[in-house]
């Protein structure tokens, strides 16, 4: 039940793309497609930005995309915002339990 | 809309106890398993537990085996996280959330805001 991974910080200028790295084992990311992102801004509850690998919940902008490959899953934010400045973390099922990445902090330069 | 609302939160000693709850409206709690996740100051996400709809399947993470309880009352509409044997590490933010497993789809969706368990001498 070891945290997965994630890089400690990601940055970018308004407008560019960044990809937040989520690596996991055989025994978590790479045995189920239940690859989940939550976006947590400062003293406030997580939110489900994508679930599934690369599904978005209702509400949730186009420019969050999610993907695979073997045991590390991705979140790329396309077209940066001052908004997306918070701390990201992955989540994956592993049949008994969940296990949460280590978490990044992307900064809106 | 969906709406989790933790309880219980507060300053114990190491080794005392304590119970939070945490109160779902906005959805049928009977439709959805349901977890408990923490966050230490300054510090990631741990999942801590989740429990099946009626109860019959449980989980802990190895960290609160043995000293953390989950349980619900559906009829109340509530979810509970009984802890004992309080330590230090214990000390978080906990919150309480949604689970899609039961639609096959294991995610965890909506979050409560949390409640601070402080556990310190």
């Amino acid at each position: 039940q070891s945290a997965l991974p994630q890089p400690a910080s990601v940055s970018g200028s308004p407008g560019q793309s960044i990809t937040i790295s989520c690596t996991g084992t055989s025994s978590d990311v790479g045995s189920y497609n239940l690859v989940s992102w939550y976006q947590q801004h400062p003293n406030k509850a997580p939110k489900l930005v994508i679930f599934e690998v690369t599904k978005r919940p209702s509400g949730v902008s186009n420019r969050f995309s999610g993907s695979k490959s073997g045991n590390t899953a991705s979140l790329t934010i396309s077209g940066l915002q001052a908004e997306d400045e918070a701390d990201y973390y992955c989540c994956s099922y592993a049949t008994t339990y969940y296990v949460f990445g280590t978490g990044t902090k992307v900064t809106v330069l | 809309q969906v709406q989790l609302v933790e309880s219980g939160g507060g300053l114990v000693r190491p080794g005392g106890s304590l119970r939070l709850s945490c109160a779902a409206s906005g959805f049928t709690l009977s439709d959805y398993y349901m977890n408990w996740i923490r966050q230490a100051p300054g510090k990631g996400l741990e999942w801590v537990s989740y429990i099946s709809i009626s109860g019959t399947t449980i989980s802990y993470a190895d960290s609160v085996k043995g000293r953390f309880t989950i349980s619900r009352d559906n009829a109340e509409n509530s979810l509970y996280l009984q802890m004992n044997s309080l330590r230090a590490e214990d000390t978080a933010v906990y919150y309480c959330a949604r689970d899609l497993t039961v639609s096959g789809s294991p995610t965890i969706d909506y979050w409560g805001q949390g409640t601070l368990v402080t556990v310190s001498s």
